[in-house]
């Protein structure tokens, strides 16, 4: 597509239920990485996908938040037993190789509130 | 740990003045640097990207420069109007890829 495309674009869940978001990347770029961002606060890195390499994981709060991606095309971001403060703005953005030689394009996020 | 600081973290203008927002970071082996504009509930909107090697990059009434020895990166909006209100995001770019946001400067552009 033309560019990152996100869904659901909100999403309000009780907590302790699981959600699962989901990242349509640029066609072509190999690198796709999921950003968290709290009310009023900057954003937080959580995972990176380079190709068919271990993705780099070191940026997830918990071992409830885990990521999947096939291949270099869709990525999904799973919650388990959600809780009040996973509440934010859930932004994935892919970019064309490593390091963001060409810049980086965002997503428009997806919106999560636990109640 | 790369710490971005953007200064001031908000503005408001009335329209037709320019607008001067500042990012320093303090590790000045970068990859790369860019700004992004942010409209409130919306994802981030990719304005100009600096390679470490340029030092000033323009598009239209934007221009952004970069001192990357002295860590510091400052955009320029000339002539604002108030469809430039939002919040305006620094990013560098670490040689290993993971993006340092600041906080952000939320603009207010007065009709």
């Amino acid at each position: 597509g033309a560019g990152v495309s996100q869904s659901p674009s909100n999403k309000v869940t009780e907590k302790g239920k699981d959600v699962e978001l989901r990242c349509d990347p640029i066609s072509g770029h190999t690198a796709l990485y999921w950003y968290r961002q709290r009310l009023g606060q900057g954003l937080e890195f959580l995972i990176y996908f380079q190709g068919n390499s271990a993705p780099d994981k070191s940026g997830l709060p918990s071992d409830r938040f885990s990521a999947e991606r096939t291949g270099e095309s869709v990525s999904t971001l799973t919650i388990q037993r959600t809780q009040q403060e996973d509440s934010a703005v859930y932004l994935c953005a892919s970019s064309f190789g490593q390091g963001g030689n060409y810049g980086y394009t965002f997503g428009s996020g997806t919106r999560l509130t636990v109640v | 740990k790369q710490e971005v600081t953007q200064i001031p973290a908000a503005l408001s203008v009335p329209e037709g003045e320019n607008l001067v927002l500042n990012c320093s970071f303090t590790d000045s082996a970068i990859y790369n640097l860019q700004w992004f504009r942010q409209d409130p509930g919306k994802g981030l909107t990719s304005l100009l990207l600096i390679q470490s090697s340029q030092r000033e990059q323009t598009s239209g009434r934007l221009n952004a420069s970069l001192d990357k020895s002295s860590g510091r990166s400052t955009l320029y909006i000339a002539a604002s109007q108030p469809g430039d209100s939002a919040t305006y995001l620094c990013a560098v770019s670490p040689y290993d890829y993971k993006l340092s946001f600041g906080a952000g400067t939320t603009v207010t552009v007065r009709a």
